[in-house]
């Protein structure tokens, strides 16, 4: 089946660093990515949608200017949280459409764990 | 086996048992639905879906159940292992390429044997 890598797996970054994340889909090429935060014990909530070339669409309640997204090429987009503060701690996961006419072509990456100290 | 007529958070069943895992979604425009499975520090494991030209859909140890006019889903599990100890979500959206998933609450289901 399609794979969906991210990395790094877990980050641990200081207050007011920013960190990458990399969501790479590996055997497919995926013209929408998309990016979800889950906070302990609760549901994924989705963050941005990403197509390939284009600006990213946000959702509601999500600072676009915090949480930069990259999707440069059709194999990989970045999640890029800028000035990271305690509060974004959470677990990032990220998924990728490969295309096809319908939903059920998306798979989801393993997940990025992010610790602000 | 143990069944669940609302959401609840948490299912505890024995090894063996049927579990029933249900959802509710929100969405009358869906028309795609998964069901996922994700242990602890892991991303979401597809398990099963279902359109909603149908109302039932069956795989290896699982079926899901539509139920369109009261917008429910189940996810029924058979013979229930330790193995399927995680959370389980319901996630919806209109079957379109390049349209994002939204996921319902999780229920925890415990297997003890």
């Amino acid at each position: 089946g399609a794979v969906v890598s991210q990395h790094p797996s877990r980050v641990i970054c200081k207050s007011g660093t920013s960190v990458k994340i990399e969501c790479r889909s590996l055997d497919f090429q995926a013209t929408t990515m998309f990016w979800y935060r889950q906070f302990p014990k609760q549901s994924l909530m989705l963050m941005a949608t990403s197509n390939e070339g284009s600006k990213a669409t946000y959702e509601q309640g999500v600072e676009k200017d915090k949480f930069l997204i990259n999707h440069a090429s059709l194999t990989l987009s970045t999640l890029t949280v800028t000035s990271a503060h305690p509060e974004d701690s959470s677990f990032y996961i990220c998924s990728a459409d490969a295309g096809g006419p319908s939903t059920d072509t998306q798979y989801f990456g393993p997940g990025t764990r992010l610790t602000v100290l | 086996g143990e069944s669940v007529g609302l959401h609840l958070p948490t299912l505890s069943v024995q090894e063996g048992d049927n579990s029933i895992i249900n959802c509710a979604y929100s969405n009358s425009a869906s028309d795609y639905f998964i069901w996922y499975k994700q242990e602890s520090g892991k991303g979401p494991q597809f398990i099963i879906d279902i359109r909603s030209n149908m109302d039932k859909r069956q795989g290896q140890r699982v079926t899901v159940l539509l139920n369109k006019t009261v917008k429910h889903l189940s996810l029924q599990i058979a013979a229930t292992q330790p193995g399927d100890s995680a959370v389980y979500f319901c996630a919806e959206t209109v079957n379109q390429a390049g349209t994002a998933l939204i996921f319902g609450k999780g229920t925890t289901l415990s297997v003890s044997s």
